[in-house]
């Protein structure tokens, strides 16, 4: 069962552009939610993280955005760059177990 | 602060051969995930140790793997018999959790991609 589901699987976007990310979760349990940005080539690093707490949260060009309620969350990339071109995870965690979404390709076109 | 090494970052094997994948994690980290990364797909979880125990395998198969964390030294992913559909990336990852204190950070290493011919 995925505990995580991420859409859309693959996005590309004009530089300049705003990326937008879903997750959805089933557990109410879990109580942190990062989002993890992969290069290829490279392990994935945390970009930007939210607990259930906030309804947003905002870090330069990046923000969460948090529904408890629907148990969904989204990942907004403002004035996205091609250096922003990577592909992006979701996850939700409790304790030590984490649950990964599988991935969203994003490709920001010059 | 040295980040999590992993080693090797490539790793060429045939048929029936083992593959054995180091970790170490980032300093004073005692906990340590195993993940694999097919190509297009996401991270598949296969194990979590902390030092000298095994905590959850449950993403692991019975056959053919096992894991290790050492009280010194790396955490070891093994693969016998290796096969060609477990050519994968291979990405470890660290976390400072412990317990009732829940940061909920993973540091992941850069990964050792294993090729099976």
């Amino acid at each position: 069962q995925q505990q995580v589901k991420q859409s859309p699987q693959s996005l590309i976007v004009q530089k300049g552009g705003i990326s937008i990310i879903n997750c959805a979760y089933e557990n109410t349990a879990f109580d942190y939610f990062p989002w993890y940005q992969q290069f290829p080539g490279k392990g994935p690093a945390l970009l930007i993280a939210i607990r259930p707490d906030v309804s947003e949260k905002k870090e330069g060009r990046f923000t969460i955005s948090f529904n408890k309620s629907a148990k969904q969350f989204s990942l907004h990339i403002m004035d996205s760059q091609p250096g922003d071109s990577a592909t992006y995870f979701c996850a939700a965690s409790k304790g030590n177990q984490f649950y990964f979404g599988t991935g969203t390709s994003l490709t920001v076109i010059p | 602060n040295a980040g999590v090494m992993q080693n090797p970052r490539h790793l060429v094997r045939r048929r029936g051969q083992e593959a054995r994948l180091r970790c170490s994690p980032m300093k004073g980290h005692s906990h340590v995930y195993w993940y694999r990364q097919l190509p297009e797909e996401g991270l598949k979880f296969m194990v979590y140790l902390q030092k000298e125990n095994i905590i959850d395998e449950s993403g692991m198969p019975k056959e053919r793997f096992s894991a290790e964390f050492p009280k010194e030294g790396p955490s070891i992913l093994r693969i016998q018999q290796v096969v060609r559909g477990d050519s994968a990336a291979y990405f470890c990852a660290s976390s400072p959790y412990s317990a009732g204190r829940n940061t909920g950070e993973l540091f992941f290493g850069e990964g050792s991609r294993l090729t099976v011919l």
